[in-house]
């Protein structure tokens, strides 16, 4: 099974509203990443949690805030948006570097913010 | 510079035909690893193939084999027998150290498949 679920699928929200988006996988994955895609554009990597732990932060601002409860899930929790942020998130998990390669990704939530 | 250059933004192709993606990479490191993934206007970025650098053969996964040339730096994707299904962005991505987690991809191409 190499299946990523994300919630919700869609999302729309002002920009003074607090919402989190969720991602859950079951493979056993211990790294998880979170993205941001523009359209026609590849993804952009955001955040990077290792053994639950944040490994990497692309210079993301502030108002996105990512957390790892446990090992099978990642929450990225949005506050003070603009609307220049509207765009997929998605996410991903693989196991560790030096224990496996590939990245699976979720289906995506699709962010629109007014 | 750019580490993974696709140069076809958009290309059509016949139902039943095969098709061709070009991609080139820029690295100094011996280990490295290609990927390919597909992604339909759904959203979801689906994994089709991985060659490593150190893999002697050409990877393959049902109608989808990575033409890799070392030397040239080149990991084209062949897609055999094209169906409707196929039309997708497609992204070429590398990982340059097994240890990195960072994925660098390239700019995508754009196919659609005609009955």
């Amino acid at each position: 099974d190499t299946e990523v679920t994300q919630t919700p699928k869609h999302l729309v929200m002002g920009m003074t509203n607090k919402k989190s988006l969720k991602c859950e996988q079951h493979m056993g994955h211990r790294a998880m990443y979170w993205y941001k895609q523009k359209a026609k554009k590849p993804p952009e990597l955001m955040f990077v949690y290792s053994y639950e732990k944040l490994s990497i932060n692309e210079s993301v601002p502030s108002r996105f805030s990512p957390e790892c409860p446990n090992s099978s899930l990642l929450n990225l929790h949005l506050h003070a948006l603009q609307p220049e942020d509207s765009a997929l998130y998605l996410c991903a998990s693989s196991q560790a570097p030096d224990r496996g390669l590939v990245q699976y990704f979720g289906p995506g939530t699709r962010l629109t913010v007014l | 510079a750019q580490k993974i250059t696709q140069t076809q933004p958009g290309m059509f192709v016949q139902e039943k035909e095969a098709v061709t993606l070009d991609c080139t990479y820029d690295t100094s490191d011996p280990s490295y690893g290609l990927f390919w993934y597909k992604q339909p206007s759904s959203g979801e970025m689906i994994f089709l193939i991985y060659q490593g650098s150190y893999d002697q053969q050409n990877a393959t996964e049902g109608r989808y084999s990575l033409n890799f040339q070392k030397a040239r730096k080149s990991a084209n994707l062949v897609i055999s027998a094209s169906q409707l299904g196929d039309s997708a962005m497609y992204f070429c991505a590398m990982r340059e150290d097994v240890r990195d987690y960072k994925l660098s991809f390239g700019a995508g191409t754009t196919v659609t498949v005609r009955a």
